[in-house]
């Protein structure tokens, strides 16, 4: 165990349904990152949360919404997805955004979409 | 474009056998290069390099990078089945936090 724990682990969509992916860490950390990992393709970069603020947003589609209501606590809210989006979302967390480097993962979410 | 290239994609291997895994980046303003190791789900850090032709070594792992050349590997010795994994490479480039990753190598060591 990291200290990042991601819930759901496994996850079935319809492509009309409303799900929520969240994640915690009560590491003391102040950053926390969404990432897309598709099969046999880099992880990609979704979302940037830093002291609760959104720094980064990838150019990612509307239909992934995240929420970070406080430092300890991600959310991403999924609707409408596309079967392409099925993947695996990997969160993680960060003392700060400066030593992103430093991140720990969650084991991530496997997204299933039909 | 931030660019990670891993290779090879995977490879097969019997334990005790030495592998070398290859990343080669292109980015911008690079400051440090990262390997992870991806079992199951959750990557794990292993090493990170910012000087050319420093040695990091933990254990039976050990990584070199070359800024001039624009590579780094990571070497695995006397490999055990529990070596088995996707092992990622990452950049750090222009702002901190923005980490490109290869595509990883996937790595099966058989008993």
């Amino acid at each position: 165990e990291t200290g990042v724990t991601q819930t759901p682990r496994h996850l079935v969509m319809g492509m009309t349904n409303k799900k929520s992916l969240k994640c915690e860490q009560h590491l003391g950390h102040n950053a926390m990152y969404w990432y897309k990992q598709s099969a046999k393709k880099p992880l990609e970069l979704m979302f940037v949360y830093s002291l609760e603020e959104r720094v980064e947003n990838n150019s990612v589609p509307s239909r992934f919404s995240p929420e970070c209501p406080n430092s300890s606590h991600l959310f991403l809210h999924l609707h409408t997805l596309q079967p392409e989006d099925s993947a695996l979302y990997l969160c993680a967390s960060s003392p700060f955004l400066s030593r992103a480097k430093e991140a720990f993962f969650g084991q991530g979410t496997r997204l299933t979409v039909v | 474009e931030d660019k990670v290239v891993q290779s090879p994609l995977s490879l097969v291997v019997h334990e005790g056998d030495t592998v070398t895994l290859n990343c080669s980046y292109e980015v911008t303003n690079f400051r440090s290069l990262l390997w992870y190791k991806q079992e199951k789900k959750a990557p794990t850090f292993l090493f990170m390099l910012t000087s050319s032709g420093i040695e990091k070594k933990s254990g039976r792992l050990s990584s070199i990078l070359d800024k001039k050349e624009l590579f780094s590997i990571l070497n695995i010795t006397a490999t055990q089945t529990g070596d088995s994994a996707v092992y990622l490479c990452a950049v750090g480039g222009l702002g901190d936090y923005k980490l490109s990753f290869g595509a990883g190598t996937t790595v099966t060591v058989r008993a």
